[in-house]
């Protein structure tokens, strides 16, 4: 079965909102954590990651979030812009390979 | 800022024939990876590859892909006899370290199979 889910395969958000992203993952071995956007067209591009041995970490408009507890992942993006249109995806590491989500598509409303 | 580079962008092959990924990973990178996404499916892992060898393949990496490091900066997927359900993007990306560390991707190939 999956290791990593999404709940929401499209978000849309009015500009200027905050976004939150969500994702599950079912490997509680797993112990680093990244998330990637994927504009159209374009390879993956990181954004942000996180270790097991912590439960927040912070970027440029991004936190993500790691609760251990409920095997839950969330990707916050402040003050959201036209130009963060793309499908994001979490991903955890199991060995050398990157397991992947199915991806949630975040819309921006003007 | 570096960045994983991929040719061709679109590389269109007849069933059966054999198809060459490039890649060319960041250059202080020592590790090395493949992966495909089908078109409206998830991006999946096909091999890893470090210090001139597979590290790790996944089911999907049969005998008719293989892996190469022909010189010190290109990094190549073998399609030997290509089928109509190899259609996908197909995407290299590399990293410093294998632990911890994010995977930095190109922008892929798309492979069209006819």
């Amino acid at each position: 079965g999956e290791s990593v889910g999404l709940h929401l395969p499209t978000l849309s958000v009015q500009e200027g909102d905050n976004s939150i992203i969500n994702c599950a993952y079912s490997n509680s071995a797993s112990d680093y954590f990244i998330w990637y956007k994927q504009e159209s067209g374009k390879g993956p591009q990181f954004i942000i990651d996180i270790r097991s041995n912590m439960d927040k970490r912070q970027g440029q408009r991004v936190t993500v979030l790691l609760n251990k507890t409920v095997k839950h992942l969330s990707l916050q993006i402040a003050a959201t812009q036209p130009g963060d249109s793309a499908v994001y995806f979490c991903a955890e590491t199991l060995g050398y390979q990157l397991i992947w989500g199915a991806g949630t598509k975040l819309i921006i409303k003007p | 800022e570096p960045e994983v580079t991929q040719t061709p962008s679109h590389q269109v092959t007849q069933m059966g024939q054999e198809v060459i990924l490039r890649c060319v990973p960041i250059s202080n990178h020592l590790y090395f990876y493949w992966y495909r996404q089908i078109l409206g499916q998830k991006v999946e892992f096909l091999v890893s590859f470090y210090n001139n060898e597979i590290s790790e393949k996944s089911e999907i990496f049969d005998d008719q892909f293989s892996v190469e490091r022909p010189d010190g900066s290109n990094f190549t997927l073998k399609i030997r006899s290509t089928k109509l359900e190899d259609s996908a993007m197909y995407f290299c990306a590399s990293s410093v370290r294998q632990i911890n560390q994010p995977q930095h991707f190109g922008d892929g190939t798309r492979l069209s199979i006819l």
